[in-house]
C-alpha cells in the first residue's frame, strides 16, 4: 500500500489558464475527499465522492471547478480560468466505507500558484 | 454551524518541556474529534482520534488528548517535547455521515533548543 498520491506536487500557471490535478487514493478506499488549504488556515472541504458518485459539494466550489472520479478509482480536480485567489494547496484524502470511514488518509497535496 | 477554534496560532516551548495545544469546537450533536500533524513539506498525518468511550485518548509520538464535553474542548498534550515535534497541528471534527472534516486554523509548535 503506497498511500494516497497526488500529481503534480507543484503547479505554476498564469491567470486565465486551466489546470487539472490528479489524486490516486488507497486502493480499497471507496470514499475520496478534496480540500483546499490556504496559507495560515486549516483545510476547507471542497467535495466528496463515494465510489464514482459525487455526493457533496461545498459552496466554495464555484462553477469554474469540476471534479470527477470515473470508475470510482482516481479522481481529477479541474480549475478553469484560474484566478490569483485560487492559489492554495489542494489536498486529497481517502477513507474506507466500512470499519473506520471517519479516518481520512491524506496525500502530500498539490501546491498551485497562479501568477 | 459547526466550527473549530484553535486558540493559539503559535506555541513556542523549550525542548523537553511539556506542551498543551488548545482546541474548542461548537456543535449541538455528537462529534468525532481528531488531531492531525503536518510536518514541513509533508501531508497531514492522523495523530489521534476520539470517537467514544474513555475521554483520554493516546496517539502516536507520545501525544494524548482529553475530550471534555462540558467545555467542548479537545486539548492536545505531550509531557516532554522533542525537536522532531516541530510541525503544525490541526484539530478537526466531523459530525455527519459523509465524515466531512471541519478544521481549526492550526497551531505551529516551535521547539526552542
Amino acid at each position: 500500500d503506497t498511500g494516497v498520491s497526488q500529481n503534480p506536487r507543484h503547479k505554476i500557471t498564469k491567470r486565465g489558464q486551466n489546470v487539472t490535478f490528479r489524486c490516486d487514493p488507497i486502493s480499497e478506499h471507496n470514499r475520496l475527499y478534496w480540500y483546499r488549504q490556504t496559507l495560515g488556515q486549516g483545510p476547507e472541504f471542497l467535495t466528496y465522492f463515494q465510489n464514482e458518485a459525487q455526493l457533496e459539494k461545498s459552496r466554495l466550489l464555484s462553477d469554474r471547478f469540476s471534479a470527477e472520479r470515473p470508475k470510482g478509482s482516481f479522481s481529477t480536480l479541474e480549475i478553469q480560468r484560474t484566478e490569483q485567489g485560487d492559489s492554495a494547496m489542494y489536498l486529497c484524502a481517502s477513507s474506507p466505507s466500512r470499519g473506520t470511514p471517519y479516518e481520512q488518509y491524506f496525500g502530500p497535496g498539490t501546491r498551485l500558484t497562479v501568477t | 454551524a459547526q466550527s473549530v477554534t484553535q486558540l493559539d496560532s503559535q506555541v513556542p516551548v523549550f525542548e523537553e518541556a511539556p506542551v498543551e495545544l488548545r482546541c474548542n469546537y461548537s456543535s449541538s450533536v455528537s462529534v468525532y474529534l481528531f488531531w492531525y500533524v503536518q510536518y514541513p513539506n509533508q501531508g497531514l498525518q492522523l495523530l489521534l482520534k476520539y470517537l467514544s468511550g474513555s475521554t483520554l485518548v493516546k496517539g502516536i509520538n507520545g501525544f494524548e488528548a482529553e475530550f471534555n464535553k462540558s467545555q467542548t474542548s479537545f486539548h492536545l498534550r505531550k509531557p516532554s517535547v522533542h525537536i522532531s515535534d516541530t510541525a503544525e497541528y490541526f484539530c478537526a471534527v466531523t459530525m455527519d455521515s459523509n465524515y466531512q472534516l471541519i478544521w481549526g486554523a492550526g497551531t505551529k509548535l516551535i521547539i526552542k533548543p
